[in-house]
Order: C-alpha cells, then sequence, then structure tokens
C-alpha cells in the first residue's frame, strides 16, 4: 500500500528565512509526486509536480528515490506563502489513485 | 472565476436521511473526482470519473453512489447518511486522468 507522510503539522519560519517542508513516501513502485498548497480563504490547488522539474513561485521540490523523499523547498519565505501544504503520491501512469499526506501548516512571521 | 462549483456548501443531516452533493465544472476537463477530508487527514478519494460515462470506486467508496450526468456535472448521493459520513467533501476536475488540479470550495456535511 502507498503512504505519505508529512512529519510536522505546523511549520513556522520568518520572512526571509528558507523553507523546507518535508514529504516522505511509501511505494515500491515507481510514483508521481506532487504538491498541493490551500492559501486562507482559497481553493485547494495543484503548486507543482515532480515530473515537470518546474520551479513554482520560488518553490523546488526534488524527488529523492533513494530516501523516498520529496521535500518542498524555498529559499526565501514570504508572507504570502503562509498556507496549508499537502504532499501527494500517485501510484503512476493510469492510477488515479492519489494519496494525500495529513498537511503542513506554513506560517510565514514578519 | 468559476471553475468548479459545488452546492450546497453546507448541510446538516440526519441518520438515514439521503442527499445528493453536486457539482459542475466549466473547463472542459474529461476527469473529476470526489474527495473527502476528515479531521487531521489528507484527502480520500471516493469515487472518480475518468471521462463522461464512465465511473469508478476509489479508497473510500462505501455508502456512496456517483453519477457523471454529462462531461460538465459529476455528483455524489449519500442514500442513507451515517454520522461516519461527516466530512468536508471536495470536488476536483482535470484535462486528463491522473492528478486533480482544480478543486471546488467543498462542503460541509454534519450528520446528526
Amino acid at each position: 500500500a502507498q503512504r505519505v507522510t508529512q512529519p510536522e503539522k505546523l511549520l513556522s519560519v520568518f520572512k526571509g528565512a528558507p523553507v523546507e517542508l518535508k514529504c516522505n513516501y511509501s511505494y515500491s513502485g515507481s510514483p508521481e509526486l506532487f504538491w498541493y498548497v490551500q492559501y486562507s480563504r482559497q481553493r485547494l490547488q495543484l503548486l507543482l509536480r515532480h515530473i515537470s522539474r518546474e520551479s513554482i513561485k520560488g518553490f523546488t521540490a526534488d524527488l529523492n528515490k533513494g530516501e523516498t523523499s520529496f521535500h518542498l523547498k524555498k529559499p526565501f519565505a514570504q508572507e504570502e506563502d503562509s498556507a496549508m501544504y499537502y504532499c501527494a503520491l500517485n501510484a503512476g501512469a493510469g492510477s488515479y489513485q492519489l494519496t494525500f499526506g495529513k498537511g503542513t501548516k506554513l506560517s510565514v512571521i514578519p | 472565476n468559476a471553475g468548479v462549483t459545488q452546492t450546497p456548501k453546507f448541510q446538516v443531516l440526519k441518520t438515514g436521511q439521503s442527499m445528493t452533493l453536486q457539482c459542475a465544472q466549466d473547463m472542459n476537463h474529461n476527469s473529476m473526482y470526489w474527495y473527502r477530508q476528515d479531521p487531521g487527514m489528507g484527502l480520500r478519494l471516493i469515487y472518480y470519473s475518468a471521462s463522461e460515462g464512465t465511473t469508478d470506486k476509489g479508497e473510500v467508496p462505501n455508502g456512496y453512489n456517483v453519477s457523471r450526468l454529462n462531461k460538465r456535472e459529476f455528483s455524489l448521493r449519500l442514500e442513507s447518511a451515517a454520522p461516519s459520513q461527516t466530512s468536508v467533501y471536495f470536488c476536483a476536475s482535470s484535462p486528463d486522468w491522473g492528478q486533480p488540479q482544480h478543486f471546488g470550495d467543498g462542503t460541509r456535511l454534519s450528520i446528526l
């Protein structure tokens, strides 16, 4: 069975400090990993996916198969980054079974 | 900005009552999904529809039925509501199969 673990329920950082939101997964095959974000009073939305290898709003995430991790990083936190972040895993091509982590609430202190 | 529209936003039911949650998207997406989110939990997939005319069970389908009425609409029905179905329900859509990209605002459902 696939599993996604986000070890921190809450992460507080100061504005301008680096941010790392941790995500570890358990899956024996070749997964697809995603990060979703929900800003206050807004809808949940897809932030980025590992296959795109993109940077969105300054955030990047690298899939580390050896450590089974997909941590979300940003070098300099902004107040507008405060939100709820969810890591999610898809079992691969053709699968609709997206498994979500429980989420980490990021609070950026001005 | 419509995107994915869910109705109602809030609902209180008594055990045993039935109701249908409505979802519509205006992005011409092929795939649609229903998730539930319980306190302190991640979203769990109830049902999905890869394309118009098809529906499939997700992780937690028991107690629910769905209908993909047309390409725009995907409804979720509780035939006989139970307190364990108290949750926040999210509808989502995506252009193709795979991960949902756009979510609705959610329906907060309480069953007494």
